[in-house]
């Protein structure tokens, strides 16, 4: 199956500072998102980006699908960025299924 | 437009018993994925549903088992409970069931199991 590899696994920031997550993975795939998921367990999207680059405020996202790798940029890190970012990879896994495949993920904590 | 939506929100069950936990799709969506996260892992895939149909399954026991109704929504069961079970139960759904269609998650289903 598709392997998900993230780092750095731990990561703290002052607020204020950027940082960059990176996703390293096994295989060509048609999906790869970003999830932020939050201290009350909320999984929320922040990208699709198959390939190429996207921007939504002070996040942006960077997938080089022929390296196999993607990278979140985030800017001026506010207290609220606080938590767990996820990168996962939709990819066939046989039957008809296409299930999505996650990494450990990356848990961030912006401290004031 | 409501997102994903999943019920309860907590649930607190004994060993042995059986749970159902319910979800609805964002309006449109077609597929229905389940997925179960332990604490300190990402989630992992349980079942996809698309049309009422299983199109997958993930490496979990025949304890657990999910139908899609014809209002798009579903239903994923456990029976025999474990403590293992505890988890929590996000339901994810999207346009149609390829790869190329993004996951939308609800706010999840924490089942804790004593």
């Amino acid at each position: 199956g598709i392997q998900v590899e993230q780092s750095p696994p731990d990561l703290i920031l002052q607020e204020g500072a950027n940082s960059t997550l990176r996703c390293n993975f096994s295989d060509s795939v048609n999906n790869l998102q970003w999830f932020h998921q939050n201290p009350w367990g909320q999984l929320i999207n922040l990208f699709y980006i198959p390939s190429g680059t996207k921007q939504n405020g002070r996040l942006s996202a960077t997938t080089v699908a022929t390296e196999r790798y993607s990278l979140l940029y985030i800017s001026s890190s506010q207290t609220t960025d606080s938590g767990v970012y996820f990168c996962a990879l939709r990819g066939y896994s046989g039957a008809g299924s296409y299930q999505l495949t996650f990494g450990k993920g990356t848990k961030l904590s912006v401290i004031p | 437009d409501a997102g994903v939506t999943q019920s309860p929100t907590h649930l607190i069950k004994t060993r042995g018993q059986q749970v159902t936990l319910r979800c609805s799709p964002i309006s449109g969506h077609k597929s229905v994925s389940w997925y179960q996260q332990v604490l300190g892992q990402g989630p992992q895939f349980i079942f996809q549903y698309y049309e009422k149909e299983e199109r997958g399954r993930g490496n979990f026991p025949d304890r657990f088992s999910a139908r899609q109704f014809p209002n798009y929504s579903s239903e994923l069961n456990v029976n025999a409970l474990l403590l293992g079970d505890s988890a929590l139960y996000l339901c994810a759904s999207s346009l149609r069931d390829r790869g190329n269609s993004p996951l939308h998650f609800g706010n999840g289903t924490r089942l804790t199991v004593t």
